[in-house]
């Protein structure tokens, strides 16, 4: 099983709706969990973290489910400006360990006037 | 606003030839990173420093050395290119370890592309 799994999309979506996609990771020990966003040809740059209790900023809400071992992320009222690739990242070494982080590959999504 | 600088922003290599990566942070971090990031691939770690004179490898460190002498600059060394080191490289920082969700911020890239 990969460590950190995510649809590669790209999912096309009306500017307005919501969107939904999911992450998993193989190694149930993981302790942080983030949502990048990724512009076309520029550095990735954290959107939010993601905690056991949820997160909501905004218009995207972050969600951990632990037992199923899988992080979500879902965008209301879709902006243009929404277009990018979000990448799923996950600290799979307990204690924080500097090269824990994994990245997933991404999810690119467009958004559609 | 400086945060993390990564010099040059592009760069094609002939194979076999060297050149070091340049990288610098103003946030007084203790932790600097190297990843590589090739076509629809996740960011892998090539090499990470948790201080001034430490380094450690990552996942892919082959092909590439590193130092990090100060704790603002943290240089990556192509000693002999080769094709598959044709990648975007980033940069990255954080202000210690990643335990409680500590942010980690990228540089802008370097394109690398080895002919």
């Amino acid at each position: 099983r990969k460590e950190v799994e995510q649809d590669p999309g790209p999912f096309n979506v009306p500017e307005g709706a919501t969107v939904a996609f999911n992450c998993t990771y193989s190694n149930s020990a993981s302790q942080s969990f983030f949502w990048y966003r990724q512009d076309c040809r520029k550095e990735p740059k954290l959107l939010m973290s993601v905690y056991s209790s949820g997160n909501e900023d905004g218009r995207f809400t972050a969600q951990l489910n632990r037992a199923s071992q899988y992080i979500s992320l879902l965008i209301r009222d879709s902006k243009l400006s929404d277009s990018a690739t979000y990448l799923c990242v996950v600290n799979m070494k307990g204690g924080g360990g500097a090269d824990g982080l994994t990245f997933g590959k991404g999810t690119h999504l467009i958004i559609q006037p | 606003n400086a945060g993390v600088t990564q010099t040059p922003k592009f760069r094609i290599l002939k194979i076999g030839q060297s050149m070091t990566l340049q990288c610098a942070q103003d946030m007084n971090h203790n932790y600097m990173y190297w990843y590589r990031q090739d076509p629809g691939m996740g960011l892998k770690l090539i090499y990470y420093s948790v201080g001034a004179g430490i380094t450690d490898k990552g996942e892919v460190p082959n092909g590439y050395n590193v130092s990090r002498s100060t704790t603002e600059d943290f240089p990556l060394r192509l000693e002999l290119a080769a094709p598959s080191q044709t990648s975007v490289y980033f940069c990255a920082s954080s202000e210690t370890d990643l335990a409680s969700g500590n942010t980690i911020y990228f540089g802008e890239g370097s394109w690398l592309t080895v002919v």
